[in-house]
């Protein structure tokens, strides 16, 4: 089965601070993606990352940095944390461009910033 | 710019009803289409993809349809059951685009009644 594994459950985080969200995969994926889902407004693209070292902004990049130095890690990085960043936040995988490309979603990490 | 919606919002049955849920979706120019479900508080699972090229895909209870023409996707649940409560996702992968990225409706929070 695959497997996509987000550090943390829940995160508090105050305001201004710098916060790391790490998610791991274990299906030697080369797709990796950040997600933010908020009420109303559903799933958010954040980043992605199609390969090692490689990203790409989707659609709500600011305020958020990324890093991919191996390729089962991808990393979500809040340089100064504000209170709209509060929110789950939801990483997946897909393999590579061939076949179906299912994304597969880690368990979320909620984070509140006070 | 490709936009989904899913109605209802909201849906509440009975136990053993048989259901439909809806996906539109604005850009017919798709790769495929998912369904996925999600538990309060947990990540995203997948149930069922839908290349552009196919009309449906079943999986147990599960009957998903597409009609790329018209932007619209179906969920059938069949002899629906309370473990079967959860919010369930569409999300459409844009066609002509080098990655994966999925864009998501907001979702139907599905409750099934003892």
């Amino acid at each position: 089965d695959v497997k996509v594994t987000q550090s943390s459950r829940y995160l508090v985080k105050r305001t201004g601070e710098k916060v790391f969200l790490e998610c791991v995969q274990d299906m030697d994926h080369e797709n990796m993606f950040w997600y933010r889902q908020d009420p109303g407004l559903g799933l958010r693209l954040i980043y992605f990352s199609y390969d090692v070292k490689m990203k790409e902004k989707g659609d709500i990049p600011e305020g958020y940095s990324v890093s991919r130095e191996k390729k089962e890690r991808f990393s979500l990085i809040l340089e100064s944390a504000s209170t709209n960043q509060t929110s789950m936040y939801l990483c997946a995988s897909s393999p590579g461009q061939g076949g179906k490309n299912i994304q597969y979603f880690g368990a979320g990490t909620r984070l509140s910033v006070l | 710019k490709q936009e989904v919606t899913q109605i209802p919002a909201a849906l509440s049955v009975p136990e053993g009803e048989n259901l439909v849920l809806n996906c539109s979706f604005t850009d017919s120019a798709i790769y495929n289409l998912q369904w996925f479900r999600q538990d309060p508080g947990k990540g995203l699972t997948s149930l069922l993809l839908i290349q552009s090229s196919q009309r449906e895909q079943t999986s147990g209870r599960l009957n998903a349809s597409l009609d790329k023409s018209s932007g619209r996707s179906t969920l059938y649940i069949a002899a629906s059951q309370p473990g079967d409560s959860a919010t369930y996702l569409c999300a459409v992968r844009p066609s002509g685009g080098a990655t994966n990225k999925l864009i998501f409706g907001t979702g139907t929070l599905l409750a099934v009644q003892p």
